[in-house]
């Protein structure tokens, strides 16, 4: 069965901690992996696509890496505002599935 | 440029009751999505439509839930009757087409079966 698994579910990190989200798959026919970033009460909001292994994509303090068995959140210097739901979702056929996310809070 | 837009964003009512959610998604997105979102959880795929044809709908209750996109435009998700298990957030989305990956989320309808 595909399956999207998140890790850690909750992170706390000091302000300017860097660190790592995880998002592994273990899908056949994997057709992109995508990031998002979703705040209490509000909708996901969309990230990052990835479509191979040793893709990178870049965006602030974010950087988003892909291999053939997960792919990596980077999370450089954060700031408070970075506090969120981080989920990561893919693409087999034409079936998205999305992890359960990971709970970002950094503290001033 | 307007994003998706959902309606209403907060709606509380007794089981056995029926509910109806409203989505007006972006202009010139053909694909729309209805989602439904536990706490803690990520969202899971109801139904998805190209244009006004409900192409993925393995995943509805059909025995209570009901969805409609006339017009291929905005779309209506119903339930009756709705039960205890059903408050969750239902969240819509839209895009360009299916496989970018790329959604455009509305902030979503919080439901609250009593």
């Amino acid at each position: 069965e595909d399956q999207v698994t998140q890790s850690p579910e909750a992170l706390r990190l000091q302000e300017g901690e860097s660190s790592s989200l995880n998002c592994s798959y273990t899908v056949s026919g994997l057709r992109g992996l995508f990031w998002y970033r979703q705040d209490p009460g509000k909708g996901p909001e969309f990230l990052f696509t990835l479509y191979s292994a040793g893709e990178e994509k870049e965006k602030e303090r974010l950087k988003a890496t892909l291999t053939k068995k997960e792919s990596f959140l980077h999370i450089t210097a954060p700031k408070p505002e970075d506090s969120a739901t981080y989920l990561c979702a893919v693409i087999v056929g034409n079936q998205f599935y999305f992890g359960t996310g990971t709970s970002l809070t950094v503290i001033p | 440029e307007a994003g998706v837009v959902q309606s209403p964003r907060y709606k509380i009512i007794e089981k056995k009751q029926p509910v109806a959610f409203w989505c007006n998604p972006i202009s010139g997105h053909n694909t729309l999505y209805w989602y439904l979102q536990n706490l803690g959880q990520g969202p899971e795929l109801l139904i998805r439509y190209e244009n006004e044809e409900a192409v993925d709908d393995s995943q509805l209750p059909k025995d209570r839930f009901s969805a409609e996109r006339l017009k291929g435009v905005d779309s209506t998700l119903k339930i009756q009757p709705a039960e205890l298990g059903d408050s969750a957030v239902y969240l819509c989305a839209s895009s360009l087409g299916h496989g970018t990956g790329e959604l455009f989320f509305g902030e979503g309808s919080r439901l609250t079966v009593l």
